[in-house]
């Protein structure tokens, strides 16, 4: 069985410009998260979708969105870059019910120059 | 707010000796909790996972141990090899279901 899988694992990008990166979850899996990880931030809860809707959401600017597709597979967008979204993107996927394991994908590596 | 935190941000063990890696977590209604390892450039990977209504759980050559009283959580990792090398994160799941991460602690195996 596939684990969790992101594209592209490699990015850079411009300040000012937008970014889509994708995911795919664990066949069979309806819920999909996103972290950011930075050195100084660690890891933190982006948002969640969970049958193309979101559930759950963190503390970021509305330039972070989100979206998840019928076949559970998820895009999260991150428009007008700052050097501060320079980070590992990680995607995490579940069977959406609480309390189940949740696991990771390799993730993305944003660098905005 | 919520939080979980890690007392040590780093550790070294000599390989074959047994590892224990602390969490202490603030939200006394969460109630359950998970271990991940990160080795360099990839994802966090399941280790092990606990609920509340647990005190202890065993995997393969790990523990994890919840003290709900003192709100704290360990992972044992037995007989220490190499490849246990990475940083490990305890992150407890609020009641929303999003994973709240401590900072993490690295281990060390020395041969």
């Amino acid at each position: 069985k596939a684990g969790v899988t992101q594209t592209p694992r490699y990015l850079i990008k411009t300040r000012g410009q937008q970014v889509t990166l994708s995911c795919s979850p664990i066949s069979g899996h309806r819920s999909v998260s996103w972290y950011q990880q930075t050195p100084g931030q660690g890891l933190q809860f982006l948002f969640e979708y969970f049958s193309e809707t979101q559930r759950n959401k963190g503390n970021f600017p509305g330039r972070f969105s989100g979206r998840q597709f019928s076949n559970s597979r998820s895009e999260m967008n991150v428009s007008t870059l700052e050097l501060g979204d320079s980070a590992l993107y990680l995607c995490a996927s579940s069977d959406g019910t609480l309390g189940n394991t949740i696991y990771f994908g390799e993730g993305s590596w944003l660098t905005v120059v | 707010g919520e939080s979980v935190g890690l007392h040590l941000p780093t550790l070294s063990v000599q390989e074959g000796d047994n590892s224990i890696i602390n969490c202490a977590y603030s939200n006394s209604a969460s109630d359950y909790f998970i271990w991940y390892k990160q080795e360099s450039g990839k994802g966090p990977q399941f280790i092990i996972d606990i609920r509340s209504n647990m005190d202890k759980r065993q995997g393969q050559r790990v523990t994890v141990l919840l003290n709900k009283t003192v709100k704290h959580l360990s992972l044992q990792i037995a007989a220490t090899q190499p490849g246990d090398s990475a940083v490990y994160f305890c992150a407890e799941m609020d009641q929303g279901g999003k994973l709240i991460f401590g900072q993490g602690t690295e281990l060390s195996v020395k041969p």
